[in-house]
């Protein structure tokens, strides 16, 4: 799998949105982005993915630059219950997940 | 919403000893995974398992690790003699795929192996 990269760490205030970033300039055209979170104490849960155009879902939306290199992962109203560790992960194929540290969103009232 | 479930939640053992954790994936789920995360670190995958047999492993899936699925829906993973670095949260994980990267697993909520 390509790979991604993401801030270590990130902070956000409860009920505003927050923007997180992924770089992943080496993407091939079959690469899907794949969002994943990991909420303290639990197992990783899947939030979002998308191949080429922006995508919506109940828990968050996923913005993908136009040359692909990039992509966001956008909560719209954050809440405490959102703070988790979040990793943005490509996959073309085959059947592992690759995780790598992901980014550390604190959410503070 | 499906689950996938394991059991035991904790478990602690002696060094040396056998351990076997248990999952049991979504039922209409044909592939699965084991991973483990020792504390403060990333999720490490383990193997993937699909048609009783191994499809993928990795290099820390060496001979003191197994894994069965030994009826219709439970899914095992042994480690033969635990070693203090075995010490981690091990996750199971199940899906069904559509040959490409559109694949989404689901995982349990893990068991965390203690071995002292």
């Amino acid at each position: 799998d390509a790979k991604t990269t993401q801030p270590n760490s990130m902070e956000s205030n409860e009920e505003e949105p927050v923007h997180l970033p992924c770089n992943h300039s080496t993407i091939s055209g079959t690469d899907y982005i794949h969002w994943y979170r990991q909420l303290p104490s639990q197992g990783p849960e899947y939030v979002i993915h998308g191949l080429t155009s922006n995508v919506n879902n109940r828990m968050a939306s996923l913005a993908i630059a136009e040359d692909r290199k990039s992509s966001t992962l956008i909560l719209h109203r954050a809440t405490l219950r959102d703070a988790a560790v979040y990793y943005c992960i490509l996959r073309n194929s085959g059947y592992a997940l690759n995780f790598g540290k992901g980014t550390s969103l604190l959410v503070t009232p | 919403e499906p689950e996938v479930t394991q059991t035991p939640s904790h478990q602690v053992t002696q060094m040396g000893q056998e351990v076997i954790l248990r999952c049991v994936p979504i039922s209409n789920h044909l592939y699965f995974y084991w991973y483990r995360q020792i504390l403060g670190q990333k999720v490490e995958f383990l193997v993937s398992f699909y048609n009783n047999e191994i499809s993928e492993k990795s290099e820390i899936f060496d001979d003191q690790f197994s894994v069965e699925r030994p009826d219709g829906s439970n899914f095992t993973l042994k480690i033969r003699s635990t070693k203090l670095e075995d010490s981690a949260m091990y996750f199971c994980a199940s899906n069904t795929p559509r040959g490409s990267g559109a694949n989404v697993l689901t995982f349990g909520a893990g068991s965390r192996l203690t071995v002292l």
